[in-house]
């Protein structure tokens, strides 16, 4: 299996653009989250999905950011517009659950530089 | 509500030395723990999970963790580390009694010299 994948890998971008950042979870995993990490913040979690229907997003930001999952194979975080406190490294992990609790696999991550 | 406090923001080591990474927890109800290693330019993964039963874990490249309910601690040890374990390492705690929602830690960089 190829592991999570997120593109792109590096973000450029100036102040009030749209930004699109993608996932494809492993194939099989049924949870999906998207983190963001900051050194003054650390590790956020942003927002989960159970069988493609988010089930807490009580970590976004503010309306400026929204995520999608389309399907089992997809999603996206987007941040319309952006802003410099944006720049982070975002994150995107999937998990299964089959008899109990299982640990989350991560994808490599999205840096997000907004100037 | 859940919280993780990890005791040291950096913990410079040498190499083959012993080392403990300390992790708390708070949580009102029971709670999985975990390790994460994340080396450079990488995403987190995971290096061993306290779920039930004995509360010595092992995990991967030699790493243990014990957990202590009394204390609501669960520190990481090395006997002997290795110039390739410097990277961050996060302690994690979620409800086991359903969701998946994990709060992290503020990590610790590890950082081991010849």
């Amino acid at each position: 299996d190829a592991g999570v994948i997120q593109s792109p890998r590096h973000e450029v971008t100036e102040m009030g653009q749209e930004v699109t950042l993608r996932c494809k979870p492993i194939s099989g995993h049924d949870y999906l989250f998207w983190y963001r990490q900051t050194m003054m913040r650390g590790l956020e979690l942003l927002i989960y999905f159970n069988n493609n229907v988010p089930i807490d997003d009580s970590g976004m930001p503010e309306d400026r950011f929204s995520a999608k999952m389309p399907n089992a194979s997809f999603s996206t975080l987007k941040i319309q517009p952006s802003e410099p406190r944006d720049s982070a490294v975002y994150f995107c992990a999937s998990t299964h659950r089959t008899g109990g609790f299982n640990e989350q696999f991560f994808g490599p991550g999205t840096r997000l530089t907004v100037l | 509500a859940q919280s993780v406090t990890q005791l040291d923001s950096q913990v410079p080591v040498f190499e083959e030395a012993p080392v403990e990474l300390r992790c708390n927890y708070s949580s009102s109800v029971s709670v999985y723990l975990f390790w994460y290693v994340q080396y450079p330019n990488q995403g987190l993964q995971l290096l061993l999970k306290y779920l039930s039963g004995s509360t010595l874990v092992k995990g991967i490249n030699g790493f243990e963790a014990e957990f202590n309910k009394s204390q609501t601690s669960f520190h990481l040890r090395k006997p002997s580390v290795h110039i390739s374990d410097t990277a961050e390492y996060f302690c994690a705690v979620s409800l086991n009694t359903g969701g998946f929602k994990t709060i992290f830690g503020a990590g610790t960089r590890l950082f081991v010299k010849a």
